[in-house]
């Protein structure tokens, strides 16, 4: 079964330094998440992306935060200038358009922030 | 903002009894979804119910949804110590768009 794949899975960084998360979302899904779970807590919404371009996003993902599909195949999310409270596991997530089907997770890179 | 509230926020119970963990939330969504989570792991789907009086089951879990009072349950039958996860309900707001998760109900089944 086709699967989201997300690199790398733990990303360790200096505060204040950019990071790169990577996701390749399944070949034939057109809508793309990311979602954040800080340890212990709820999986919150960060934005959603259909057709190049955001389609919603939460309050969270404020300037710090950015997302691209550079390619046919990455999603990417950018956080410039990381804080410690940004520490969490980050999943991407893909869905079909108008899908019944649920969306489906990657396994997640945990960002840990010094 | 839209809420999504489940209870209870712990569960532990023995093998072998019932017991129904409940999710409301605050928009008129008619999608809600069921996910399973093991410790450290990513989010497995459990069920899809897209419409009012939608119930699903599989194995020794049995989802609804009530629409109109906004609340769906996730019911577990003569439950097994690899039920033993975290459980979340999460709500489509805007069409796709926008997902809200609960806070999670996380299970322990003891032997």
């Amino acid at each position: 079964e086709p699967e989201v794949t997300q690199t790398p899975s733990h990303q360790v960084t200096q505060m204040g330094q950019e990071v790169i998360l990577r996701c390749v979302p399944i070949s034939n899904h057109l809508y793309f998440y990311w979602y954040r779970q800080i340890l212990g807590q709820k999986v919150e919404f960060l934005v959603s992306f259909y057709n190049n371009e955001i389609s919603e996003k939460s309050e969270i993902f404020d300037d710090q935060f950015s997302v691209e599909r550079p390619d046919g195949s990455n999603f990417t999310l950018k956080i410039r200038s990381t804080k410690l409270e940004d520490s969490a596991m980050y999943f991407c997530a893909s869905n079909k358009v108008y899908s019944n089907q649920p969306q489906h997770f990657g396994d997640g890179t945990r960002l840990s922030i010094l | 903002e839209l809420k999504v509230e489940q209870n209870p926020l712990f569960l532990s119970m023995q093998e072998g009894k019932n017991y129904t963990i409940y999710c409301n939330y605050s928009t008129t969504s008619d999608r809600l979804y069921w996910y399973r989570q093991d410790p450290g792991k990513s989010l497995e789907s459990l069920f899809v119910l897209l419409s009012n009086g939608a119930v699903k089951q599989e194995g020794r879990l049995m989802a609804s949804l009530d629409t109109k009072a906004r609340l769906s349950t996730l019911h577990i039958t003569a439950a097994v110590h690899d039920l033993s996860a975290t459980y979340f309900c999460a709500v489509d707001e805007d069409n796709f768009n926008k997902f809200y998760f609960g806070s999670g109900t996380k299970l322990n089944v003891k032997p």
